[in-house]
């Protein structure tokens, strides 16, 4: 069975600018979580879909969206890119109830300048 | 909101050497993760713990979930370099779905 997938892997972009990143999930899984991952801070949760429905929301600005669709892929969308944005993305999908594994993917590297 | 605290923040050992990580809050969880970081890659879960006092090996890692609860620890015995990485403990909040991290410990193993 093939793991989560995310792309880019690498991304680079300037303040100011928006970026979308990309998470494939296990086939089967119907839930997606989105984690932030900085030196400082460490990994924080930035929100779950399941079933296309925002389930859970981490504290981060609005600035920061996702979407899931109708085959479990998801999106996340970030606005107005800051310095401090410059994280790894980490999504992870599950099969979405009780407290079931999460499988991670190997994460989106975003550097914003 | 909970708080999971992880001592050490680094480990740097020498090969067939024990190692020991800790993870403390002061909330009780249903169950506490353990999951291993490579760099370049994302976490992988190595145990699940649910029951206070309930102890997982696996191989060379042992796993304890305190008591109460609040608590866990990861032993490694004989440490090999293919241990070293981050160590993070994780657990889900009592009435939803967010899966909150320690801050994780950095392992390194010296052959």
């Amino acid at each position: 069975k093939a793991g989560v997938t995310q792309t880019p892997r690498y991304l680079i972009k300037t303040r100011g600018q928006q970026v979308t990143l990309s998470c494939s999930p296990i086939s089967g899984h119907r839930s997606v979580s989105w984690y932030q991952q900085t030196p400082g801070q460490g990994l924080q949760f930035l929100f779950e879909y399941f079933s296309e429905t925002q389930r859970n929301k981490g504290n981060f600005p609005g600035r920061f969206s996702g979407r899931q669709f109708s085959n479990s892929r998801s999106e996340m969308n970030v606005s107005t890119l800051e310095l401090g944005d410059s994280a790894l993305y980490l999504c992870a999908s599950s099969l979405g109830w009780g407290d079931d594994t999460q499988y991670f993917g190997p994460g989106t590297r975003l550097t914003v300048l | 909101t909970q708080l999971l605290e992880q001592s050490p923040q680094f480990l740097s050992i020498q090969e067939g050497e024990n190692l020991t990580v800790y993870c403390n809050s002061s909330s009780v969880f249903s169950s506490l993760q353990w999951y291993r970081q490579e760099p370049g890659e994302g976490p992988v879960l190595l145990v699940t713990v649910v029951t206070g006092g309930e102890v997982k090996k696996l191989k060379r890692l042992t796993f304890q979930f305190g008591d109460a609860r609040k608590d866990s620890s990861l032993h490694i015995t004989a440490a090999q370099p293919g241990d070293t990485g981050l160590y993070l403990c994780a657990a889900f909040g009592s009435n939803d779905y967010k899966l909150s991290f320690g801050a994780g410990t950095t392992v390194t193993v010296r052959a």
